[in-house]
């Protein structure tokens, strides 16, 4: 069965310099989920959206910006990158079940 | 937010059950009860939720106590594979959609 995409699966970035994520849901998912998880803690929920829309925030700096596209694929874009973005973002789709099915994650890292 | 209290880690043999409990003695009525997993170097993964009854599925049981303040999620035989951080988590399914992750618990399976 198809799984949540995500790429690249590392990102190797410099400080202050830019990056974007991109989600690929699961077909028929119309709701995409963001996550940062940081060395040793657990998944922060980041940002979500509900067919295109943002429908919920959460703790995601005002550096970062995510949009869902019309093909439901969506991205995270992260700017002037800080050390502290180190980290694993996860990518998440549900349907109307409610179950949210996660990808790999993408590991960035800010040197 | 309602919270949820777990063990921070625990300990089983291989090919024998666990329990894993959690306390959410702030549960309101229309909180979920969901459980998910996740695996060292992977993403989150659902295992079960529930509402009122106990539920059962080809992963887990889900064990939800009368007054709902507390749940048990069963692993009925523990292989190796088991090993990872358990969260239990609450979900207003009616209010919104995101899952917070708290602290988990960390199963460690003795072969």
């Amino acid at each position: 069965a198809a799984g949540v995409i995500q790429s690249p699966r590392h990102l190797i970035k410099e400080k202050r310099e830019t990056a974007t994520l991109k989600c690929y849901p699961i077909p028929r998912h119309d709701t995409v989920y963001w996550y940062q998880q940081g060395p040793g803690q657990d998944p922060q929920f980041l940002i979500s959206f509900y067919e295109k829309m943002q429908s919920d925030k959460g703790s995601i700096p005002d550096r970062f910006s995510a949009q869902q596209f019309s093909d439901y694929h969506s991205e995270l874009n992260m700017s002037s990158l800080e050390l502290g973005d180190s980290a694993l973002y996860f990518c998440a789709s549900s349907s109307t079940t409610g179950e949210l099915f996660f990808g790999e994650g993408s590991r960035l890292t800010v040197l | 937010d309602a919270k949820t209290t777990q063990p921070n880690s625990m300990e089983s043999n291989e090919e024998e059950p666990v329990h894993l409990p959690c306390n959410h003695s702030t549960i309101s009525g229309t909180d979920y009860i969901h459980w998910y997993r996740q695996l060292p170097s992977q993403g989150p993964e659902y295992v079960i939720h529930g509402l009122t009854s106990n539920v059962n599925n080809r992963m887990a049981s889900l064990a939800i106590a009368e007054d709902r303040k507390s749940s048990t999620l069963i692993l009925h035989r523990a292989t190796l594979r088991d090993a990872a951080v358990y969260y239990c988590i609450l979900r207003d399914e009616d209010r919104d959609d995101k899952i917070i992750f708290g602290k988990g618990t960390r199963l460690h399976i003795l072969p």
